[in-house]
């Protein structure tokens, strides 16, 4: 059973840079895969944050892009997620995922973490 | 990029039959992936592909696609399954990039 982990620093503070990592266990992220952050704020919905292919290829939303990295450690089975100057805005719960490509048409978050509350507050 | 549209509530008698919707111009060259989520807990797979159901979600759940528009249909829906849907798909431009609908609250009666 694949399963994730988020873990990280709950309380940020604004300007400074957000840092989270995903342990995964019951799979070998160099197997295969993209792999995924997402997050909600507050009463709020989903926004895909960006996703590392096994490989290590990354792809960042757009509009994040300019303070995202997403990065893999295949050694320790995990991977993580750094945002730089967070502010208010970027309090929420943050998620990460395996995304599963069925074709090119085709996809799915299979398997999600029970995700952590990050708060950007001085 | 792209965006998915949604409608915030749905709901629907004990029982019937609701169809929860999402927009958008990338859903006309990929298909829609759903996601049900419940107060408090982490998003969960419900439909991806052209209707393909993960294993363990009940075969009231399905999924379909026209035009820009992809559909998620709880044929006889359950106290159990009020929660939030949400929607989401590759962005449009070609690249590996994705992107989620705003969510629609679904109320069972």
């Amino acid at each position: 059973q694949v399963q994730l982990q988020e873990s990280g620093p709950g309380l940020v503070k604004p300007s400074e840079t957000l840092s989270l990592t995903c342990a995964v266990s019951g799979y070998s992220i160099s197997s295969g895969y993209y792999w995924g952050w997402i997050r909600q704020p507050p009463g709020k919905g989903l926004e895909w944050i960006g996703s590392i292919y096994h490989s290590g290829s990354t792809y960042y939303n757009p509009s994040l892009k300019s303070r995202v990295t997403i990065s893999v450690d295949t050694s320790k089975n995990q991977f993580s997620l750094k945002l730089s100057s967070v502010t208010a805005a970027d309090t929420a719960v943050y998620y990460c995922a395996r995304l599963t490509v069925t074709s090119p048409y085709s996809d799915g978050f299979d398997y999600w973490g029970q995700g952590t509350l990050v708060t950007v507050s001085s | 990029s792209s965006e998915l549209t949604q409608d915030p509530a749905v709901s629907v008698a004990l029982g019937q039959t609701v169809r929860i919707t999402c927009q958008g111009d990338s859903l006309r060259s990929y298909y829609a992936s759903w996601y049900q989520q419940k107060p408090g807990q982490a998003p969960v797979l419900v439909i991806y592909g052209k209707n393909n159901r993960p294993s363990g979600i009940p075969d009231r759940f399905s999924g379909s696609s026209s035009g820009n528009t992809a559909s998620l249909t709880i044929t006889g829906a359950q106290a159990e399954d009020e929660a939030d849907y949400y929607c989401n798909s590759r962005d449009s431009s070609g690249n590996p990039l994705w992107v989620f609908g705003g969510g629609t609250k679904l109320t069972v009666l």
